[in-house]
């Protein structure tokens, strides 16, 4: 089954605007760990912003904030004040507690383009 | 934060060759993973990287197509053997340490079979 489901295939943004990318989740488990990942067209994956299931807060990173909202299971993932650099692929990803070893499933990936 | 370093960074192979990519870290690290992106595709977990032992392979893939050697925490290498068009993909090397947090990537080896 999908543990990571992120609906959107493509997104246009306009330079300088936000932008929200979804991201739901499936787990039985309590403890678990939430990660945004941005692959340029250069191809290396670059850590973007983390939120574990205990915090509290919603994590912000810089430009990059996260909606945590754990009762529905998602995440999005919201830039703001868009920049051309921002034009990337853009996975979330999830470790759950069970998984001792550190595995990320990933989901399918949000391409995000910026138009100036 | 850790640093990973992946040889080659692309290559065009010919059908039925193998070719072997290296991964170098700039620090001793727990855990090594090794990831495969088909072409628009998200990323699919190859297998776990063990140091001194046989690799774990996730379902799907298996040691004689793409065996993987670790001989330190520092090191690891993937082979895609007997290579067809399908294996045409990027090849990521993964690492990581409890309490680091987050994985870190290096910057993908990015194969063409033809």
């Amino acid at each position: 089954a999908q543990k990571i489901t992120q609906t959107q295939p493509g997104m246009f943004v306009q330079e300088k605007e936000a932008v929200t990318l979804d991201c739901t989740y499936d787990t039985s488990d309590q403890s678990y760990g939430l990660f945004w990942y941005k692959q340029p067209s250069s191809g290396e994956m670059i850590f973007l912003i983390y939120q574990g299931s205990y915090d509290e807060q919603n994590a912000t990173e810089g430009r990059y904030s996260l909606n945590f909202q754990k009762a529905r299971k998602s995440t999005n993932l919201v830039i703001s004040a868009s920049q051309l650099g921002d034009s990337a692929m853009y996975f979330c990803a999830m470790r759950e507690a069970g998984s001792n070893d550190y595995k990320l499933s990933f989901g399918a990936g949000t391409t995000v383009t910026v138009r100036a | 934060s850790a640093v990973i370093s992946q040889k080659p960074s692309r290559d065009i192979c010919q059908r039925g060759t193998s070719l072997t990519i290296q991964c170098q870290v700039d620090s001793q690290v727990t855990m090594m993973f090794w990831y495969r992106q088909q072409p628009g595709q998200s990323l699919t977990l190859i297998a776990t990287a063990n140091q001194g032992s046989e690799a774990t392979y996730e379902s799907g893939f298996v040691i004689d197509k793409f065996p993987i050697s670790r001989p330190n925490l520092t090191f690891s290498t993937l082979t895609v053997s007997n290579m067809s068009p399908e294996d045409s993909s990027i090849y990521l090397c993964s690492a990581t340490s409890p309490g680091a947090g987050e994985l870190f990537f290096g910057e993908g080896s990015r194969l063409t079979v033809l």
